[in-house]
């Protein structure tokens, strides 16, 4: 049973571009949640997805960043126009249900480098 | 609000010497515990939880904390580590709001083990 996916592993961008991030649950699970950790920082809830559902997106910043978990694929961190702030390590887990959400298990993260 | 304390942001130790790793939280529900471990460049990896039940809790590879509810803290221990213990441990907690449990992390502790 394969864990949770996400590619790439890293990602270089230049300011202004855009980084597309992607997130494939463990088989079985259907609730996705992005997490941000900026450098000597603990990780910063920031969006959960159900399919086709964004459930609490109030860890999101307002601006540029965007996330969805279609029908079909994997769940999708979109962030435009990146800055040098957004240079982070961001990691998805997964859980099979809300139920069970408490027990998340993580992917290995993508680490963005903007410069 | 809900957060939690780790309160070490760094914890040399000699190799078979005991290390505890401390943590305290806030909060005015009940919650579930947690501590995850991150190698480097890699994801977290749940090292032991805490539901309910006896409060000290076990992991496979000889670590433990226990749950002082009038304390609010998850403190992680172990005897005797190993090199290969070398990592950044965090402690959550699991906020239930909104129907699913939203995890809340510490800033990390980082372990270095010395020969």
């Amino acid at each position: 049973n394969a864990g949770v996916m996400q590619n790439p592993r890293h990602l270089v961008r230049r300011r202004g571009q855009e980084a597309r991030l992607r997130c494939s649950p463990m088989k079985g699970h259907s609730h996705v949640y992005w997490y941000r950790q900026l450098p000597e920082e603990g990780l910063k809830f920031m969006v959960y997805l159900q399919k086709e559902n964004i459930i609490d997106e109030s860890g999101m910043p307002k601006e540029r960043f965007s996330a969805e978990f279609p029908k079909e694929g994997p769940s999708i961190l979109r962030i435009q126009q990146v800055v040098r702030g957004d240079s982070a390590a961001y990691f998805c887990a997964s859980s099979p249900s809300s139920e069970s959400s408490y027990e998340q298990y993580f992917g290995p993260g993508t680490r963005l480098t903007v410069t | 609000a809900q957060s939690v304390t780790q309160l070490d942001s760094q914890v040399p130790v000699f190799e078979e010497a005991p290390v505890e790793l401390r943590c305290n939280y806030s909060s005015s529900v009940s919650v579930y515990l947690f501590w995850y471990v991150q190698y480097p460049n890699q994801g977290l990896q749940l090292l032991l939880k805490y539901l309910s039940g006896s409060t000290l809790v076990e992991s496979i590879n000889g670590f433990e904390a226990e749950f002082n509810k009038s304390q609010t803290s998850f403190h992680l221990r172990k005897p005797s580590v190993h090199i290969s213990d070398t990592a950044e441990y965090f402690c959550a907690v699991s906020l239930l709001s909104g129907g699913y449990n939203k995890l809340i992390f510490g800033a990390g502790t980082r372990l270095a083990v010395h020969p």
